[in-house]
């Protein structure tokens, strides 16, 4: 069974420019998240969702940071403009219902390094 | 606010037996999860607890005390693909994980 996909793999932009990232969860996950995670710290929510609604953005900056996900399977984040500070790794995970089950677990794509120069 | 704890790094020898600790302090508790990361990989699901004692899984094993909200993650027989960081995470009331900073653990021969 394949497991989350993310693309593209690195990134490198100047700031002001704007930047996209795409996550494919593992079929069958209700369930996604992305992730920020800063060298030598843990991941950071950025947003959650459950099928097509987001249902935690609270750690989303919403003045330059937007995501969708459309039909409840594949999601997009993008950053516009992006700024020096955004320079990290951008993790997407999928789990079946991250509401209701105890043992819900967090599987995590290979994440997008993004660096603004 | 909302805290997990672990040490920055750890250093063990190939073979060797080491314990990594994490407390925690959180806004409701339902599960502790500990996961390995690669340098530049993803991480990867290793452990669950929900209830206080020991689960084991092969070389690996996690323990939780809620009381003292207290978790530990056990590497026996150290091999040098061990060598990465261990994130401690725990999900709160709201079923959010938080997490903690991760442990960098170092091999040596």
């Amino acid at each position: 069974e394949a497991g989350v996909v993310q693309s593209p793999r690195y990134k490198i932009i100047e700031k002001k420019q704007p930047v996209a990232f795409w996550c494919n969860p593992i079929s069958g996950h209700n369930t996604l998240y992305w992730y920020r995670q800063n060298l030598g710290q843990g991941p950071e929510l950025l947003i959650r969702y459950e099928n097509e609604e987001a249902v935690d953005d609270s750690q989303l900056p919403k003045d330059r940071f937007s995501a969708e996900r459309l039909k409840g399977v594949d999601s997009t984040l993008k950053i516009q403009p992006a700024e020096l500070g955004d320079s990290a790794v951008y993790l997407c995970a999928s789990s079946l219902d991250g509401r209701d089950t105890y043992t819900d677990t967090q599987y995590f794509g290979p994440g997008t390094r993004l660096t603004v120069l | 606010g909302q805290n997990i704890d672990q040490p920055t790094e750890m250093t063990a020898t190939e073979g060797a037996i080491v314990q990594i600790n994490c407390t925690y302090q959180t806004s409701g508790f339902n599960g502790l999860f500990w996961y390995q990361q690669h340098a530049g990989e993803a991480p990867t699901f290793l452990s669950y607890n929900v209830l206080d004692g020991l689960e084991e899984k092969g070389r690996f094993s996690s323990f939780l005390s809620r009381s003292k909200g207290y978790s530990y993650l056990l590497l026996k027989e150290l091999q040098m693909k061990d060598s990465a960081s261990y994130l401690c995470a725990v999900r709160d009331s709201n079923y959010q994980l938080i997490w903690g900073a991760g442990t960098k653990l170092i091999i040596k021969p």
